[in-house]
Protein backbone atom coordinates (compact mmCIF):
# COMPACT_ATOMS: atom_id res chain seq x y z
CA UNK A 1 0.00 0.00 0.00
CA UNK A 2 1.59 3.78 -0.92
CA UNK A 3 0.31 5.12 2.42
CA UNK A 4 -1.98 8.13 2.92
CA UNK A 5 -1.77 9.83 0.76
CA UNK A 6 -2.31 13.84 0.83
CA UNK A 7 -2.57 16.26 -2.26
CA UNK A 8 -1.21 18.98 -2.99
CA UNK A 9 1.66 18.83 -1.16
CA UNK A 10 2.51 22.95 -1.16
CA UNK A 11 -0.40 25.53 -1.06
CA UNK A 12 -0.08 29.31 -1.83
CA UNK A 13 -3.28 31.53 -2.31
CA UNK A 14 -4.53 34.73 -1.31
CA UNK A 15 -6.84 35.76 1.16
CA UNK A 16 -10.23 35.20 0.45
CA UNK A 17 -9.78 32.63 -1.56
CA UNK A 18 -11.01 28.57 -0.99
CA UNK A 19 -8.67 26.13 -0.53
CA UNK A 20 -9.22 22.18 -0.67
CA UNK A 21 -7.42 19.80 0.55
CA UNK A 22 -7.55 16.03 -0.68
CA UNK A 23 -6.87 12.68 1.25
CA UNK A 24 -6.60 9.20 0.11
CA UNK A 25 -6.47 6.92 3.78
CA UNK A 26 -5.09 3.43 3.69
CA UNK A 27 -7.29 0.46 2.40
CA UNK A 28 -9.21 -1.01 4.99
CA UNK A 29 -9.15 1.59 7.40
CA UNK A 30 -12.07 3.08 9.02
CA UNK A 31 -10.83 6.08 10.74
CA UNK A 32 -9.73 8.82 9.12
CA UNK A 33 -8.35 12.11 10.79
CA UNK A 34 -7.33 15.77 10.08
CA UNK A 35 -4.58 17.72 11.84
CA UNK A 36 -3.27 21.00 12.19
CA UNK A 37 0.51 21.56 12.97
CA UNK A 38 1.61 25.19 14.33
CA UNK A 39 4.27 25.79 16.03
CA UNK A 40 2.11 27.56 18.57
CA UNK A 41 -0.74 24.91 19.65
CA UNK A 42 1.65 21.80 17.97
CA UNK A 43 -0.54 19.16 16.56
CA UNK A 44 -4.29 19.86 16.72
CA UNK A 45 -7.08 17.48 15.76
CA UNK A 46 -9.28 19.35 13.40
CA UNK A 47 -12.45 16.28 12.92
CA UNK A 48 -12.35 12.20 12.68
CA UNK A 49 -14.19 10.05 10.61
CA UNK A 50 -15.24 6.64 11.93
CA UNK A 51 -16.96 4.98 8.41
CA UNK A 52 -17.15 7.81 6.59
CA UNK A 53 -19.05 9.25 9.48
CA UNK A 54 -17.92 12.63 11.01
CA UNK A 55 -17.59 11.59 15.19
CA UNK A 56 -16.10 14.81 16.25
CA UNK A 57 -15.15 18.41 14.90
CA UNK A 58 -14.81 20.42 18.01
CA UNK A 59 -11.78 20.82 17.11
CA UNK A 60 -12.81 22.71 13.64
CA UNK A 61 -11.80 26.31 14.45
CA UNK A 62 -14.56 27.95 12.61
CA UNK A 63 -17.24 27.65 10.02
CA UNK A 64 -14.90 28.29 7.71
CA UNK A 65 -13.67 25.03 7.72
CA UNK A 66 -15.17 22.23 6.54
CA UNK A 67 -14.75 18.40 5.56
CA UNK A 68 -16.10 15.73 4.19
CA UNK A 69 -16.00 12.01 3.55
CA UNK A 70 -17.90 11.05 0.44
CA UNK A 71 -16.76 7.16 0.91
CA UNK A 72 -14.35 5.21 2.35
CA UNK A 73 -11.20 6.19 0.12
CA UNK A 74 -11.32 9.96 0.16
CA UNK A 75 -11.74 12.84 1.99
CA UNK A 76 -11.58 16.72 1.36
CA UNK A 77 -10.88 19.54 4.27
CA UNK A 78 -11.87 22.96 3.02
CA UNK A 79 -11.49 26.58 3.76
CA UNK A 80 -13.65 29.31 2.45
CA UNK A 81 -12.67 32.07 2.48
CA UNK A 82 -9.13 31.42 3.88
CA UNK A 83 -7.31 33.68 6.28
CA UNK A 84 -3.62 34.33 6.39
CA UNK A 85 -3.86 32.92 10.17
CA UNK A 86 -4.82 29.23 8.58
CA UNK A 87 -1.24 29.00 7.45
CA UNK A 88 -0.03 25.88 8.79
CA UNK A 89 0.59 22.16 7.91
CA UNK A 90 -2.08 20.02 7.38
CA UNK A 91 -2.38 16.53 7.68
CA UNK A 92 -4.36 13.41 7.26
CA UNK A 93 -4.17 10.46 9.38
CA UNK A 94 -5.94 6.92 9.11
CA UNK A 95 -6.37 3.93 11.17
CA UNK A 96 -7.46 0.42 11.59
CA UNK A 97 -9.29 1.36 14.93
CA UNK A 98 -9.19 1.10 18.50
CA UNK A 99 -5.91 0.18 19.67
CA UNK A 100 -4.11 0.67 16.77
CA UNK A 101 -1.87 3.32 15.27
CA UNK A 102 -2.40 6.21 13.11
CA UNK A 103 -0.82 6.49 9.82
CA UNK A 104 0.18 9.93 8.86
CA UNK A 105 0.09 11.52 4.81
CA UNK A 106 2.97 13.86 4.43
CA UNK A 107 1.20 16.87 4.90
CA UNK A 108 0.45 19.84 2.88
CA UNK A 109 1.96 23.24 3.49
CA UNK A 110 -0.80 25.85 3.10
CA UNK A 111 0.51 29.76 2.78
CA UNK A 112 -2.25 32.16 2.44
CA UNK A 113 -0.58 35.71 2.04
CA UNK B 1 -7.61 22.87 27.24
CA UNK B 2 -4.27 20.94 26.76
CA UNK B 3 -4.88 17.39 27.92
CA UNK B 4 -1.66 16.02 26.80
CA UNK B 5 1.36 17.90 27.79
CA UNK B 6 4.72 17.96 27.13
CA UNK B 7 6.71 20.42 29.04
CA UNK B 8 10.45 20.01 27.84
CA UNK B 9 9.98 22.06 23.89
CA UNK B 10 13.99 20.69 23.21
CA UNK B 11 15.88 17.81 24.69
CA UNK B 12 20.00 17.84 23.79
CA UNK B 13 21.67 14.50 24.47
CA UNK B 14 24.98 13.19 23.48
CA UNK B 15 25.43 9.98 20.88
CA UNK B 16 25.55 7.09 23.18
CA UNK B 17 23.64 8.24 25.95
CA UNK B 18 20.08 7.38 27.29
CA UNK B 19 17.49 9.97 25.84
CA UNK B 20 14.41 10.43 28.32
CA UNK B 21 11.15 12.36 26.87
CA UNK B 22 8.73 12.83 29.25
CA UNK B 23 4.75 13.70 28.89
CA UNK B 24 1.62 14.26 31.18
CA UNK B 25 -2.16 13.68 30.73
CA UNK B 26 -4.78 15.07 32.51
CA UNK B 27 -7.83 12.76 31.46
CA UNK B 28 -7.74 9.80 33.25
CA UNK B 29 -9.74 7.98 31.07
CA UNK B 30 -7.06 7.54 28.28
CA UNK B 31 -6.58 3.73 28.03
CA UNK B 32 -4.08 3.90 24.88
CA UNK B 33 -0.77 5.84 24.48
CA UNK B 34 1.65 6.20 21.09
CA UNK B 35 4.81 7.82 20.52
CA UNK B 36 5.56 9.50 17.03
CA UNK B 37 8.25 10.64 15.77
CA UNK B 38 8.70 13.67 13.12
CA UNK B 39 11.45 14.65 10.38
CA UNK B 40 11.08 18.24 8.81
CA UNK B 41 8.77 18.26 6.16
CA UNK B 42 7.32 14.29 6.32
CA UNK B 43 4.00 12.96 8.23
CA UNK B 44 4.90 11.92 11.73
CA UNK B 45 5.70 8.17 12.19
CA UNK B 46 4.81 5.67 14.80
CA UNK B 47 7.53 4.53 16.95
CA UNK B 48 5.76 2.95 20.06
CA UNK B 49 2.48 2.63 21.82
CA UNK B 50 0.80 0.96 25.04
CA UNK B 51 -1.81 0.27 26.57
CA UNK B 52 -3.21 1.49 29.80
CA UNK B 53 -3.22 -2.26 31.39
CA UNK B 54 0.35 -1.74 30.91
CA UNK B 55 3.24 -0.45 33.20
CA UNK B 56 6.16 -1.06 30.63
CA UNK B 57 6.36 -1.84 26.71
CA UNK B 58 10.21 -2.28 24.86
CA UNK B 59 10.57 -2.05 21.04
CA UNK B 60 14.62 -2.74 20.41
CA UNK B 61 16.25 0.40 22.04
CA UNK B 62 13.05 2.31 22.43
CA UNK B 63 10.47 1.66 25.78
CA UNK B 64 7.68 3.43 26.99
CA UNK B 65 7.26 3.50 30.50
CA UNK B 66 3.55 4.65 31.65
CA UNK B 67 2.46 5.63 35.64
CA UNK B 68 -1.37 5.91 35.77
CA UNK B 69 -1.41 7.08 39.21
CA UNK B 70 0.73 10.53 38.28
CA UNK B 71 -0.82 10.95 34.61
CA UNK B 72 2.83 10.70 32.92
CA UNK B 73 4.52 8.32 30.41
CA UNK B 74 8.22 8.54 29.34
CA UNK B 75 10.12 7.46 26.26
CA UNK B 76 13.42 5.82 26.72
CA UNK B 77 15.78 5.80 23.82
CA UNK B 78 19.08 3.39 24.62
CA UNK B 79 21.83 4.13 22.65
CA UNK B 80 20.44 7.20 21.41
CA UNK B 81 21.75 7.70 17.99
CA UNK B 82 21.98 10.58 15.74
CA UNK B 83 19.16 9.34 13.15
CA UNK B 84 17.32 10.15 16.58
CA UNK B 85 17.23 13.44 16.01
CA UNK B 86 13.86 14.67 15.12
CA UNK B 87 10.34 15.83 16.61
CA UNK B 88 9.02 13.53 19.11
CA UNK B 89 5.26 13.76 20.35
CA UNK B 90 3.38 11.46 22.51
CA UNK B 91 -0.38 10.88 21.94
CA UNK B 92 -3.37 9.17 24.00
CA UNK B 93 -6.81 7.84 23.21
CA UNK B 94 -10.04 8.13 25.20
CA UNK B 95 -11.92 4.75 25.35
CA UNK B 96 -14.82 5.24 22.06
CA UNK B 97 -16.69 2.61 21.00
CA UNK B 98 -15.35 1.63 17.81
CA UNK B 99 -13.53 4.74 16.89
CA UNK B 100 -9.79 6.06 18.06
CA UNK B 101 -9.23 9.92 18.44
CA UNK B 102 -5.33 10.63 19.22
CA UNK B 103 -4.95 13.95 21.16
CA UNK B 104 -1.54 15.03 21.09
CA UNK B 105 0.99 17.07 22.61
CA UNK B 106 3.12 19.90 21.53
CA UNK B 107 5.82 18.12 20.79
CA UNK B 108 9.79 17.51 22.15
CA UNK B 109 12.65 18.39 19.89
CA UNK B 110 15.57 15.79 20.32
CA UNK B 111 18.81 16.61 19.31
CA UNK B 112 21.69 13.87 19.68
CA UNK B 113 25.32 15.28 19.47
CA UNK B 114 27.98 13.24 18.06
Amino acid sequence: DAGVIQSPRHEVTEMGQEVTLRCKPISGHNSLFWYRQTMMRGLELLIYFNNNVPIDDSGMPEDRFSAKMPNASFSTLKIQPSEPRDSAVYFCASSAGRYTEAFFGQGTRLTVV
Amino acid sequence: DQQVKQNSPSLSVQEGRISILNCDYTNSMFDYFLWYKKYPAEGPTFLISISSIKDKNEDGRFTVFLNKSAKHLSLHIVPSQPGDSAVYFCAASPPIQGAQKLVFGQGTRLTINP
